[in-house]
């Protein structure tokens, strides 16, 4: 079936720094897509949601961009810290499918002070 | 505001054993969904709940798996018999209801079940 999945398990960067994580989806259907955060020992964090018939939205020092054509989805973390180490999954959710959500695989993100 | 409760945390029977999960949602939350996520991969949705009534659970393994949520509140997760590839680690979620940002779930801390 359609799922979602992530092109980098482990990505590590440097305290200040920029991070992207990315994301591919393959359904098309998809009205929504989130970004998730998750923690050792603890469960997913929502961090923030894309519409479908946007291609950009920003947040508190994240950025999700969404590029329908190609099917990708990227985070964008500015000015990266330390507790910003977690894996993060995108999910994407459909309204009409009773607004499940089917989340990729995780990348996990190191932070080096 | 409290967060998604659920207990135990941490769990560890032998294969054919049986276990019992429970979660206790934000309040007002009308939305219910149990998950399983596996070492190194993302969630994977077992049964979602709407009040008291299940809204999906065509990924939930019936014949050892069952889930109920009686009051529209709090909810059980059993496994019985548990199985080794039931080793995983066990998340609830709320969410306000399908009619207002349903994709935005708040999340237990989970229960870590190992079967040996």
């Amino acid at each position: 079936g359609e799922s979602v999945g992530l092109h980098l398990p482990t990505l590590s960067v440097q305290e200040g720094d920029n991070s992207i994580i990315n994301c591919a989806y393959s359904n098309s259907a998809s009205d929504y897509f989130i970004w998730y955060k998750q923690e050792s020992g603890k469960g997913p964090q929502f961090i923030i949601d894309i519409r479908s018939n946007m291609d950009k939205r920003q947040g508190q020092r994240v950025t999700v961009l969404l590029n329908k054509t190609v099917k990708h989805l990227s985070l964008q973390i500015a000015a990266t810290q330390p507790g910003d180490s977690a894996v993060y999954f995108c999910a994407e959710n459909i309204s009409d499918a009773g607004n499940m959500l089917t989340f990729g695989g995780g990348t996990r993100l190191m932070v080096k002070p | 505001e409290a967060g998604v409760a659920q207990s135990p945390r941490y769990k560890i029977i032998e294969k054919r054993q049986s276990v019992a999960f429970w979660c206790n949602p934000i309040s007002g939350h009308a939305t219910l969904y149990w998950y399983q996520q596996i070492l190194g991969q993302g969630p994977k949705l077992l049964i979602q709940f709407q009040n008291n009534g299940v809204v999906d659970d065509s990924q939930l393994p019936k014949d050892r798996f069952s889930a109920e949520r009686l009051k529209g509140v709090d909810s059980t997760l059993k496994i019985q018999p548990a199985k080794l590839e039931d080793s995983a680690v066990y998340l609830c979620a709320s969410s306000l209801g399908p009619n207002y940002r349903a994709y935005e779930q708040y999340f237990g801390p989970g229960t870590r079940l190992t079967v040996t």
